[in-house]
Order: structure tokens, then C-alpha cells, then sequence
């Protein structure tokens, strides 16, 4: 079936180190791929998404590529500051009229 | 504009009692979702609606009931609240389902079933 995994959390990381949090995926046809965010409180948002192979999606210094050889969509952050700490949800759409795919989220904790 | 708004913000139930969380959306949407996210478990689909006048069961709709009431409002009803059901249920909106369309979320109901 069509499926996210993403690493575990939880994530902390020091402001300014590299970020790089896993997604995987597992689907039939040509999924559009998502990064959805949760800060403390709040419901989700779309961080960024791409559509097709190689496309990058970027957002707020956030970059993901769409990689069809390895089934995977990572997002990765060049220096994150204590204000990125919140839950990432990696998720897919699948060609037809049906509901996004979220993946489990991983927790990022930035810690001045 | 809004947005997504959901109606309580917090609420707590004793087993058995019954209750409707209230949604809307004010961005003339056609597809509403029902989510409910626990520890360890991340979001899980209970009920989505594609258009007005259809729903759909999604991942856990056991124990639960939904109505889309007009195109801007979708609930979701307990009818015999059990412990099992203590959960963040948020509410969610996207133009169309398909494709690239984004999903904008509502801020919450945190529900705890004592």
C-alpha cells in the first residue's frame, strides 16, 4: 500500500547545526510529496511540496528533493534556530481523488 | 479570512457521555478532514469529506460519526465517548483532494475521556 516512514524522533540539535530529518516512501504511480510543520499549540502547516522527480521544494531555508530511485523526500536545513523546534510531518498524494498519507512526524528540538 | 475554525478548544468527558466537535471553513473549500493525533501514533484519518454531500470513512472511524452540514461545516460526533477516544482531533480543508492542493489545518480540540 502507499506508505511514509520517517526517522524517529525526538531531534535536538544546537542553533546553527544541519538538519536533516529522513522520509521514505512507498506508493504506486507518481505521488506528489509534502512537508507539513507543527508548532507547539498549533495545527499543521505546508512547509513545501513537490510534484515530480527532481524537483526541489523550498520554504523558509528548508529544501527537500523529490529522489524516484530511492523512494525519498528528506528535508534538510542549512543553520536552524530555536524558532524551527516544532514537529515535521512528511506526507503523499496519490494520483486520484484520495487523502493525503501523513508519516508518524519527527519532533526538532533546537537549543540555543 | 479565518481560515479553519474549530469549536471547543478543550473539553472533558466522562465514559459514555456524547459530544459533537465543531468545524468551518471560510475559504470555500469542497474537501474537509477529521485527524485525531496521539503520542507515538502522529495524525490519523477518522472521516474525510470530498465535496459537499459525501463522506468517507478513513483510517479509525470506529466510534465515530461525521455530517457535512453545509460546504463550510463538517463534524464530528461521539456518540459514547470512551477513554480510548482522549486525543488531539483537529480539522483540515484543501480545495479539491487531489494533486497538489494544500490542506489547512484548524488549531485543535484537545478531548480528554476520564
Amino acid at each position: 500500500g502507499n506508505s511514509v516512514t520517517q526517522m524517529e524522533g525526538p531531534v535536538t540539535l544546537s542553533e546553527e547545526a544541519f538538519l536533516t530529518i529522513n522520509c521514505t516512501y512507498t506508493a504506486t504511480g507518481y505521488p506528489s510529496l509534502f512537508w507539513y510543520v507543527q508548532y507547539p499549540g498549533e495545527g499543521l502547516q505546508l512547509l513545501l511540496k513537490a510534484t515530480k522527480a527532481d524537483d526541489k521544494g523550498s520554504n523558509k531555508g528548508f529544501e527537500a528533493t523529490y529522489r524516484k530511485e530511492t523512494t525519498s523526500f528528506h528535508l534538510e536545513k542549512g543553520s536552524v534556530q530555536v524558532s524551527d523546534s516544532a514537529v515535521y510531518f512528511c506526507a503523499l498524494n496519490r494520483p486520484g481523488n484520495t487523502p493525503l498519507v501523513f508519516g508518524k512526524g519527527t519532533r526538532l528540538s533546537v537549543i540555543a | 479570512n479565518a481560515g479553519v475554525t474549530q469549536t471547543p478548544k478543550f473539553q472533558v468527558l466522562k465514559t459514555g457521555q456524547s459530544m459533537t466537535l465543531q468545524c468551518a471553513q471560510d475559504m470555500n473549500h469542497n474537501s474537509m478532514y477529521w485527524y485525531r493525533q496521539d503520542p507515538g501514533m502522529g495524525l490519523r484519518l477518522i472521516y474525510y469529506s470530498a465535496s459537499e454531500g459525501t463522506t468517507d470513512k478513513g483510517e479509525v472511524p470506529n466510534g465515530y460519526n461525521v455530517s457535512r452540514l453545509n460546504k463550510r461545516e463538517f463534524s464530528l460526533r461521539l456518540e459514547s465517548a470512551a477513554p480510548s477516544q482522549t486525543s488531539v482531533y483537529f480539522c483540515a480543508s484543501s480545495e479539491e483532494m487531489a494533486g497538489l492542493e494544500t490542506q489547512y489545518f484548524g488549531p485543535g480540540t484537545r478531548l480528554l475521556v476520564l
